[in-house]
């Protein structure tokens, strides 16, 4: 079956560039999406269509691709951007997959 | 604003059944498709499936890992989507959102459903 894969962790300090990486093979055919899961919190789409933001969501967040990779970036990392991120994609056949997610600490 | 509320979840029995209800407001229901994600404790989110619009035929697709034992549905008159869940196994156990869109651009709260004997 399709799988997104995604780094189990990112760490970076406050007001540093985080980068959060999703690779699948399907992503140059495929739109990527962006989901903010903070702790006990519902998920929150920050990113979709690779790189559209909705206009609810902070310019620091932007979404890139590459081949087989989209990206996410978050410029200027606040300590409230602590969360679970997770990339979702679809297959060939119009399935859905989330990435593994990652945790990204700020701190 | 757009609202979705899932409800149904429930302590349930392996190989036993149980549907979820998600009621929804805020939108034209019947121009969106509807999407179904689990998250067991602790874990990642899952892609459980989706319905279409009745314009593109109201077809479903499905995860591997439930095919042939959930069912998706929808009654555009009420603004209701439904899960199906038959022959649960304990690796259901998770909370299931209801989700608006394939790629979902807006969620509801989730409700529990608990597979154990």
């Amino acid at each position: 079956s399709y799988e997104l894969t995604q780094p189990p962790s990112v760490s970076v300090s406050p007001g540093q560039t985080a980068k959060i990486t999703c690779s699948g093979d399907a992503l140059p055919k495929r739109y990527a999406y962006w989901y903010q899961q903070k702790s006990g919190q519902v998920p929150v789409l920050v990113i979709y269509e690779d790189n559209k933001r909705p206009s609810e969501i902070p310019e620091r967040f932007s979404g890139s691709g590459s081949g087989t990779m989209a990206t996410l970036t978050i410029s200027g990392a606040l300590v409230e951007d602590e969360a679970d991120y997770y990339c979702f994609s679809t297959d060939t056949v119009s399935r859905g997959v989330f990435g593994g997610g990652t945790k990204l600490t700020v701190l | 604003e757009v609202h979705l509320v899932a409800s149904g979840g429930d302590l349930v029995q392996p190989g036993r059944s149980l549907r979820l209800s998600c009621i929804t407001s805020g939108f034209t229901f019947g121009d969106y498709a509807m999407s179904w994600v689990r998250q067991a404790p602790g874990k990642g989110l899952h892609w459980v499936g989706f319905i279409r619009v009745k314009a593109y035929g109201g077809t479903t697709e499905y995860a591997a890992s439930v095919n042939g034992r959930f069912t998706i549905s929808r009654d555009d008159s009420k603004n209701i989507a439904y899960l199906q869940m038959n022959s649960l196994k304990t690796d259901d156990t998770a909370i299931y959102y209801c989700t608006r869109k394939m790629a979902p651009d807006a969620w509801g709260q989730g409700t529990l459903v608990t597979v154990s004997s």
